[in-house]
């Protein structure tokens, strides 16, 4: 079953505008991750933001985190038709040794040139 | 080095037929999963192994379905008698530590059952 939902679910905007995707989830967690999905390819890891913070930056990512509300948010700054893709985020529960990813259903974001 | 690799890259099997799909995780990454993502759908977990061990199945679908990681390193999933719900792409997935960490997917194998 998946932890959580991504909203929207689809985005498109023009080149060099900022995209901002949200993520919700329903159980405590210890870190949420966003993973990028190019068409027909593997997951690409972009940034991990653990339960104890709130904000934090890569590039032109920045990821934020409120745990009383159980979400999160991914903001790509200066969006480029290459960001083009799917985003999913992705949590990590209490669960001992393991440290299994649960997926919510993906953002598709489309940029236009 | 090289990043986590899968094969084959794509199957089409008969319903009822077995396969065996394979992925070589980053070398020296203590930690495995297998993902398996329908059309449209966020990846579900299927199984985890910390080296050798399996330490949870618990997503694995049915008893149709078995993993395995003898040596720590190499893993096989396995489904026996495949049915059309089987097919999506499966994602194999290795990480650095039993810890709380990023992990590096491989491409998928894209299995279509006839």
């Amino acid at each position: 079953s998946q932890q959580g939902e991504e909203d929207p679910q689809a985005l498109s905007i023009q080149e060099g505008e900022n995209a901002t995707m949200n993520c919700s989830y329903k159980t405590s967690i210890n870190n949420l991750q966003w993973y990028r999905q190019n068409s027909g390819r593997g997951l690409v890891h972009l940034i991990l933001i653990r339960s104890n913070e709130r904000e934090k930056h890569s590039g032109r990512l920045r990821v934020t985190l409120d745990t009383s509300k159980k979400s999160s948010s991914l903001l790509i700054t200066a969006s480029r038709a290459a960001d083009t893709a799917s985003y999913f985020c992705a949590t990590v529960s209490f669960t001992g040794a393991n440290s299994k990813l649960t997926f919510g259903k993906g953002i598709t974001l489309s940029v236009r040139p | 080095g090289a990043g986590v690799s899968q094969s084959p890259r794509y199957k089409v099997a008969k319903r009822g037929q077995d396969v065996a799909l394979r992925c070589d995780p980053i070398s020296g990454h203590v930690s495995l999963f297998w993902y398996q993502q329908a059309l449209g759908q966020g990846p579900e977990f299927l199984t985890y192994f910390q080296n050798e061990a399996q330490l949870d199945k618990s997503g694995l679908p049915s008893d149709r379905f078995f993993a395995e990681r003898p040596e720590g390193s190499v893993s096989t999933l396995k489904i026996q008698r495949t049915q059309q719900e089987d097919s999506a792409v499966y994602l194999c997935a290795s990480s650095s530590s039993e810890g709380y960490y990023e992990q590096y997917f491989g491409p998928g194998t894209r299995l279509t059952v006839t």
